[in-house]
């Protein structure tokens, strides 16, 4: 059993198309989050959702909507694509509680623009 | 604001040798730390985690990591590398805020094993 997937795994598409990127995750987790790893393996928090709730944006362009249509899903809408977009995307959840919890990764998704 | 160097970028070690990957992190209060790998092409494995208690943590594979805090410091380390530890290593710090939590990573290093 895949505990958190995404699809697609590889993504190519056009400069100032828009696309999207789900996760789900079957671990019953409240809380998922997408971070970005760029051309050079940096891997930085995007999002953190909470029950369906918005708890981090970390300065990422209005371009990137992350929606969560309940708890097990956190999907990742791009607008406009840009080049500099071009990265892999990796999903999380994890169960919060007391002290930190654990993140589970999804496989990723690499995104490339043309 | 939390951050995680990692000050070699890429270490070459021959197969049978031992390893050790530098980890420093810098954050204000308890750090939640972690190593993750990642293998060619693919997502993220979570080597072990240090919360509390034992500075010295068991993980998978083989791997352990030594929590130094007069050093703030969480080197990863193996005594003997196989062909197949050749990845990207990873070192992060999780922190909170409110009910909010998120991993800080390194920039990563990576690992070449030569026969």
């Amino acid at each position: 059993d895949t505990a958190v997937s995404q699809t697609p795994k590889y993504l190519v598409t056009q400069m100032g198309n828009d696309k999207s990127i789900k996760c789900e995750q079957n671990l019953g987790h409240d809380t998922m989050y997408w971070y970005k790893q760029d051309s050079k393996k940096f891997l930085k928090i995007m999002f953190s959702y909470n029950n369906k709730e918005l708890i981090i944006n970390e300065t990422v362009p209005n371009r990137f909507s992350p929606k969560s249509p309940d708890k097990a899903h956190l999907n990742l809408h791009i607008n406009s694509l840009e080049l500099g977009d071009s990265a892999v995307y990796f999903c999380a959840s994890s169960q919060e509680g007391l002290g930190y919890n654990e993140q589970f990764f999804g496989p990723g998704t690499r995104l490339t623009v043309l | 604001a939390q951050s995680v160097t990692q000050p070699d970028i890429h270490i070459t070690v021959s197969e049978g040798a031992s390893l050790e990957l530098r980890c420093n992190y810098s954050y204000g209060a308890t750090p939640y730390l972690f190593w993750y790998v990642q293998s060619p092409g693919q997502g993220l494995q979570l080597l072990l985690k240090y919360f509390s208690g034992d500075t010295l943590v068991q993980g998978i594979k083989g791997f352990e990591a030594e929590f130094k805090r007069s050093q703030s410091s969480f080197n990863l380390r193996k005594p003997s590398v196989h062909w197949s530890d050749a990845a990207e290593y990873f070192c992060a710090v999780g922190s909170r805020t409110g009910t909010a939590s998120k991993l800080t990573f390194g920039t990563g290093t990576r690992l070449q094993v030569t026969l």
